[in-house]
């Protein structure tokens, strides 16, 4: 399978701030990804989604940027929020296959 | 989005024991997946499940480990057999939806093994 990372990254934001979250996937037929949102003793939470032929998408307070050429996702989230504290996996999908290979999460504290 | 429930949410289990764990989906879905997440880690696929037939399993897990049934296509069950302590972890239920690539997840199950 893919890359399973043993030590999480963190990410520690004042309230009111940005965040930004990076995911380098690493296969480049991978054509859709997701962002999910995991809170503590609950499962991932679906944010947002891209497919290869978009660089861009804006959601609620929240953009993924794509950049297929070295193959890096962001999840940037506006005017970051305490709610929005948990660790955030980026996965990523051939469309001819059934599995999402998920990356190794980052810890997102906000400081209120 | 469809709405998953998992049963039970969590449970402590000793060596040598089997747990089986349910998964309740609201509408029909075309797949549905079970994942292991261990502390601190990352998502691991265990296996499609599949309606009527045999589950497709990933490389290190075999079916008779982690016995998987999917009667229709809104309920599936996932057996931990055999259990060692090495077995506790996060078991997650997933479906991907009809129309879509979109997947969602149960709230998992936290299985610790004594």
């Amino acid at each position: 399978g893919e890359s399973v990372g043993l030590h999480l990254p963190t990410l520690s934001v004042q309230e009111g701030d940005n965040s930004i979250i990076n995911c380098a996937y690493s296969n480049s037929a991978s054509d859709y990804f997701i962002w999910y949102k995991q809170e503590s003793g609950k499962g991932p939470q679906f944010i947002i989604d891209i497919r290869s032929n978009m660089d861009k998408r804006q959601g609620q307070r929240v953009t993924v940027l794509l950049n297929k050429t070295v193959k890096h996702l962001s999840l940037q989230i506006a005017a970051t929020q305490p709610g929005d504290s948990a660790v955030y996996f980026c996965a990523e999908n051939i469309s001819t296959g059934n599995q999402f290979y998920f990356g190794t999460g980052t810890s997102l504290t906000v400081i209120p | 989005s469809a709405v998953i429930s998992q049963k039970p949410s969590r449970d402590i289990c000793q060596r040598g024991t089997s747990l089986t764990i349910q998964c309740q989906v609201d509408s029909q879905v075309t797949m549905m997946f079970w994942y292991r997440q261990q502390p601190g880690q990352s998502l691991t696929l265990i296996a499609t499940a599949n309606q009527g037939s045999e589950a497709t399993y990933e490389s290190g897990f075999v079916i008779d480990k982690f016995p998987i049934s999917r009667p229709n296509l809104t309920f599936s069950t996932l057996t931990v057999s055999n259990m060692s302590p090495e077995d506790s972890s996060i078991y997650l239920c997933s479906v991907r939806s009809q129309s879509s690539y979109e997947q969602y997840f149960g709230p998992g199950t936290r299985l610790t093994v004594t």
